[in-house]
């Protein structure tokens, strides 16, 4: 079953802006992974953040994550068209299983 | 050089037929994933190989089988293909940080 769910579904915005997008999910985790897909590629790791982390930071990216409310988010900042992609979320539990969300289409405009 | 490599990387075929997909990564992990992507971009997990042994197997048809002659390679067969099918297949790769490492894909297209 699927564990993630991304919102929003599709995102739009002006290059410069930030991007946010959330992701939800049910059980318990070890880690939680944002990654990117460029149209007709494969997935690109991003960003983990463990459990027992509540913010990360890498470049323009940001990842929180709140396991009370089993929800993260992903930050971009300063978006730039090279942006454009779809974006997942991931758990991950014990057993090296990961369960991919939906994912959020970002489209960033020039 | 190609961390995690598939071919081939297009693949039509009539339905019925049998086909194999073969995955290799030089990363030197010890795990290894099939993934199915669906048209409305949905990646589920189909499998999992941890050193040659099978350590995850999704609720997926056994006309699936997936084969892995080393721990650095994890192939895909398909038999009597199905429309249903169609649909681009991921492997993926994983070493000790849970960190996941994609194939470019395999885009299946039964007709």
């Amino acid at each position: 079953s699927q564990q993630g769910e991304e919102d929003p579904q599709a995102l739009s915005i002006q290059e410069g802006e930030n991007a946010t997008m959330n992701c939800s999910y049910k059980t318990s985790i070890n880690n939680l992974q944002w990654y990117r897909q460029n149209s007709g590629r494969g997935l690109v790791h991003l960003i983990l953040i463990r459990s027992n982390e509540r913010e990360k930071h890498s470049g323009r990216l940001r990842v929180t994550l709140d396991t009370s409310k089993k929800s993260s988010s992903l930050l971009i900042t300063a978006s730039r068209a090279a942006d454009t992609a779809s974006y997942f979320c991931a758990t991950g539990g014990s057993n090296y299983k990961l369960t991919f969300g939906k994912g959020t289409l970002l489209t960033v405009n020039p | 050089d190609t961390a995690v490599s598939q071919t081939p990387k297009y693949l039509v075929t009539q339905m019925g037929n049998d086909k194999s997909i073969k995955c290799e990564q030089n990363l030197g992990h010890d795990t290894m994933y099939w993934y199915k992507q669906d048209s409305k971009k949905f990646l589920k997990i189909m499998f999992s190989y941890n050193n040659k042994e099978l350590i995850i197997n999704e609720t997926v048809p056994n006309r699936f089988s997936p084969k892995s002659p080393d721990k650095a390679h994890l192939n895909l067969h398909i038999n009597s293909l199905e429309l249903g099918d169609s649909a681009v297949y991921f492997c993926a790769s994983t070493g000790q940080v849970d960190t996941q490492y994609f194939g470019p894909g395999t885009r299946l297209t039964v007709l």
